[in-house]
């Protein structure tokens, strides 16, 4: 099956700066790769997605990179703020399975 | 559209005993599924359903675990003899279509259970 793989598992960040969270996929067949926010006592929340036939999406501050060759994706959010402090969790699925496969999460903290 | 709704969000019970969650998820949204997330760990699934019928169910899911959605609108997840094991966060989404036909998966605020 499926495995994901994240790092980094903490991450502290300056406000204003830049984040990076990468994650790398077992399943060459995988064409779906969403990034979920999840804070404390609360479900995960999506907050942008890819697909396989695309090779970046940006939405404001937030930015999605697939490498489908080296089988590996990232999260990229800039000028960061503190209401981006949160547990980010990248996920895979296949086309034609309903499952997602998560990673194990990104703890983030932005400093003031 | 109010979103997926569980129901009790926390839960807690002593060994043995039987528990049940509930979940609405968002109308006119045929897939539903259910997760399982433990403190320092990714969600991990557990079962989904097509309308009524249950057409998935993960390894996770013990003879122990009985999901149900009777009319194709809330489920239930029903752990019977609980275990201290089965302490987690149980999570449920929705959506209205696979994800991997384009469609966005959307969760619930989860329902803690903590067995004592």
């Amino acid at each position: 099956g499926e495995n994901v793989e994240q790092h980094p598992s903490t991450l502290s960040v300056q406000e204003g700066d830049s984040a990076v969270i990468k994650c790398t996929y077992s399943d060459s067949a995988s064409n779906y790769f969403p990034w979920y926010k999840q804070e404390l006592g609360k479900g995960p929340q999506l907050i942008i997605d890819i697909r396989s036939n695309v090779g970046e999406k940006k939405d404001q501050r937030i930015a999605v990179t697939l490498n489908k060759t080296a089988k590996h994706f990232s999260l990229h959010i800039t000028e960061t703020q503190p209401e981006d402090s949160a547990v980010y969790f990248c996920a895979a699925s296949t086309g034609g399975n309903e499952k997602l496969t998560f990673g194990t999460g990104t703890r983030l903290t932005i400093i003031p | 559209d109010t979103g997926v709704s569980q129901d009790p969000r926390h839960k807690i019970t002593k060994r043995g005993q039987n528990v049940t969650f509930r979940c609405d998820p968002i109308s006119e949204h045929n897939r539903l599924y259910w997760y399982r997330q433990t403190l320092g760990q990714g969600p991990e699934f557990l079962t989904y359903f097509q309308n009524e019928a249950q057409l998935e169910k993960s390894r996770l899911l013990s003879d122990r675990f009985s999901a149900e959605r009777p009319k194709g609108s809330f489920s239930t997840l029903e752990i019977q003899r609980t275990e201290q094991g089965d302490s987690a966060m149980y999570l449920c989404a929705s959506s209205l279509g696979s994800p991997g036909g384009g469609n966005t998966i959307y969760f619930g605020e989860g329902s803690w259970l903590t067995v004592v």
